[in-house]
């Protein structure tokens, strides 16, 4: 399987405090893409980062990718108690538009 | 949410009943997908399409089966449900092209007793 693992699989911080997610997967990928999930909902997409890229901005979130480690990490600037959720990262390989997500990294920003 | 349904969106059943949970789309994406999220595993991917009479198995796929006969309907059916099926399900679609989003449904809780 080329599913993504989070780490950690929880994280609790105060509000306005950063907060960094990371993602581990296991074969090569065209792109790879974080999702958020507040509780009982659906996931939401959050931004996409290409295999060709190593970083990339969207509002209070930083993407980064490492190839060569086969790893990818999120992290969320000046937290709020709204980003309470759990987050996951989703690779695409290209196979006939199949992703695979991992477990995910559950966020508790305390107000 | 790209006008995405899925109806029912609770529902409990017995097991060895057969069940089917309704995927809609209003935008006619070729790319659908069904997933079950548990608790420690995140998503896992069941069935998905990309087109019509065009499915194949995810990495659960056993116990389900999927049809789509129309660009907008994606249909998941349990054989014959088994407690192990209770669970959240989502559907998805994915928009392709170079951007490729996935935009999910709201889900359907699945009980089996």
């Amino acid at each position: 399987s080329q599913q993504g693992e989070e780490d950690p699989q929880a994280l609790s911080i105060q509000e306005g405090e950063n907060a960094t997610m990371n993602c581990s997967y296991k074969t090569s990928i065209n792109n790879l893409q974080w999702y958020r999930q507040n509780s009982g909902r659906g996931l939401v997409h959050l931004i996409l980062i290409r295999s060709n890229e190593r970083e990339k901005h969207s509002g209070r979130l930083r993407v980064t990718l490492d190839t060569s480690k086969k790893s990818s990490s999120l992290l969320i600037t000046a937290s709020r108690a709204a980003d309470t959720a759990s987050y996951f990262c989703a690779t695409d390989a290209g196979n006939f538009n199949k992703f695979y997500f991992g477990s995910g990294t559950k966020l508790n920003v305390k107000p | 949410d790209a006008g995405i349904t899925q109806s029912p969106r609770h529902k409990v059943t017995e097991t060895g009943t057969p069940v089917t949970l309704r995927c809609h789309q209003t935008e006619n994406h070729r790319y659908m997908y069904w997933y079950r999220q548990d608790p420690g595993h995140g998503l896992r991917l069941i069935h998905y399409s990309y087109g019509v009479k065009d499915t194949d198995k995810g990495e659960v796929s056993d116990g389900y089966s999927v049809s789509r006969s129309k660009t907008e309907d994606f249909l998941l059916t349990l054989e014959s449900a088994t407690s192990s099926q209770t669970s959240v399900y989502f559907c998805a679609i994915s928009t392709g092209g170079e951007r490729n989003e996935q935009f999910f449904g709201p889900g359907t809780r699945l009980t089996v007793l």
